[in-house]
């Protein structure tokens, strides 16, 4: 157990449809990253918030927005979606900014997204 | 962001046996990480290195950042069936979150 926690786990919706998926990091860490996981693109890191600020984006859409509230708790919302858009979504924390920091970033398990 | 490419793409070799593999960047790194992910689950990091040259070992598993620091290789020594997963290099994507490789899926026979 990595100590983040995602919910859902698993969740099928409509293409049109907007999901809100949600993540709770590890006692102290500060920093959330969302990551979508398919099977052709891998890993790709969507975006990140430290201590409630927006960090870093990655290959995030217009689409998607997230965010951290102050008990830094982040909410990873999805809406017009798309058959694309299925993936698995994965949440991450850790201590500092990450990167090149060295700090570990520690992984959910993830929320499977089907879209129909 | 800097491409990471790994290879093999998948392996399927028998129980007992060696493993490497290796990651590749189009770019000079300071940090290289390797992480496991099982069915299921979220990846999980299994070694972290931090200096060009630098050879870290966890258990049966060992990685180096190799010297030019666009390299890193992972090796599992006396595979066993436990080992099934697939294997990320990742590596700072512009000083903040990871970006990763597409992984090296094992799978292990008994």
């Amino acid at each position: 157990d990595s100590g983040v926690t995602q919910t859902p786990k698993h969740l099928i919706t409509a293409t049109g449809q907007r999901v809100t998926l949600r993540c709770s990091p590890r006692s102290g860490d500060l920093s959330v990253y969302w990551y979508q996981q398919s099977l052709d693109q891998g890993l790709q890191f969507l975006i990140q918030y430290y201590n409630g600020e927006e960090r870093a984006k990655g290959n995030i859409l217009e689409r998607f927005s997230a965010q951290q509230f102050p008990d830094l708790h982040s909410e990873l919302n999805l809406s017009s979606l798309e058959l694309g858009d299925s993936a698995l979504y994965f949440c991450a924390s850790s201590v500092g900014g990450g990167g090149s920091s060295g700090n570990t970033i520690y992984f959910g398990e993830g929320s499977w997204l089907t879209v129909v | 962001g800097q491409q990471l490419n790994q290879s093999p793409q998948s392996m399927f070799i028998q129980e007992g046996e060696d493993v490497s593999m290796n990651c590749t960047s189009s770019s000079i790194f300071n940090t290289w990480l390797w992480y496991k992910q099982d069915p299921g689950e979220g990846p999980v990091l299994l070694i972290a290195l931090y200096k060009a040259g630098e050879l870290t070992s966890n258990g049966r598993l060992t990685a180096q950042f190799g010297i030019t620091r666009k390299d890193s290789f992972l090796n599992i020594s006396a595979s066993i069936p436990s080992d099934v997963g697939i294997y990320f290099c990742a590596g700072p994507n512009s000083g903040y979150a990871l970006n990763f490789g597409k992984g090296t899926s094992l799978l292990v026979t008994p």
